[in-house]
């Protein structure tokens, strides 16, 4: 079956222009989440969904993020006002259920900021 | 603040022989490990996923074990080959209000040699 997909693969933007990257979860997954890898860090909780809700928000680096869900499926993760510490690989992963189920991930959107 | 660490960050080895990868984990109240590998320009793919309550989970060549109260997960991988090379990723899920947040460590790059 089909596993998360996300678009843009690539993103290559100037410093203050706003992004959106797109995350498909897999079919019926209530859960989604998004993360961050910053070249040679680890991965970084920014946020997830249950449902179309957000219950925590905390993990947003900023005010220039937000995330939103629509029909407990497609997920955007929008970043305005690029920053160059922002270029990452933005990854994102749904599950089943929220808690304890083994969450699967797509392949990433790689943001380059110039 | 839960910190996840991974030993060793390298780890290059000649086809055939068997491994251990380690990751701890500071706080021990978590609801399950993780265990990913991440290959270059790819997401992650779940390798093997154990709850708090267990000790062990095994897949084909791969054995994951769990020991909560010392804060510590080994991944051993048994006839080692080189389609194993990547980047094995360990990740907790604590048990607490923000039960879907997975904090990562920062990887064993592994290479496997012919």
């Amino acid at each position: 079956g089909a596993g998360v997909s996300q678009s843009p693969s690539n993103k290559v933007t100037e410093k203050g222009k706003d992004v959106e990257l797109r995350c498909d979860p897999i079919s019926g997954h209530t859960a989604l989440y998004w993360y961050r890898q910053r070249l040679g860090q680890g991965l970084e909780f920014l946020i997830y969904f249950q449902g179309n809700s957000a219950p925590d928000k905390s993990g947003l680096p900023s005010d220039r993020f937000s995330a939103e869900r629509t029909g407990e499926s497609v997920s955007t993760l929008t970043i305005q006002r690029t920053q160059q510490e922002d270029s990452a690989v933005y990854l994102c992963a749904s599950s089943l259920v929220l808690g304890t189920d083994t969450q699967y991930f797509g392949p990433g959107t790689r943001l380059t900021v110039l | 603040k839960q910190e996840v660490t991974q030993i060793p960050a390298a780890l290059s080895v000649p086809e055939g022989e068997n491994l251990v990868l380690n990751c701890s984990f500071t706080d021990s109240a978590i609801y399950n490990l993780q265990w990913f590998r991440q290959d270059p320009g790819k997401g992650l793919t779940s390798l093997l996923l154990i709850q708090s309550s267990q000790r062990e989970q095994t897949s084909g060549r791969l054995n994951a074990s769990l020991d909560k109260s010392s804060g510590r997960s080994t991944l051993y991988i048994a006839a080692s080959q080189p389609g194993d090379s990547a980047t094995y990723l360990c990740a907790v899920r604590l048990n607490t209000g923000t039960a879907s947040k997975l904090t990562f460590g920062t990887g064993t790059r592994l290479q496997v040699t012919l």
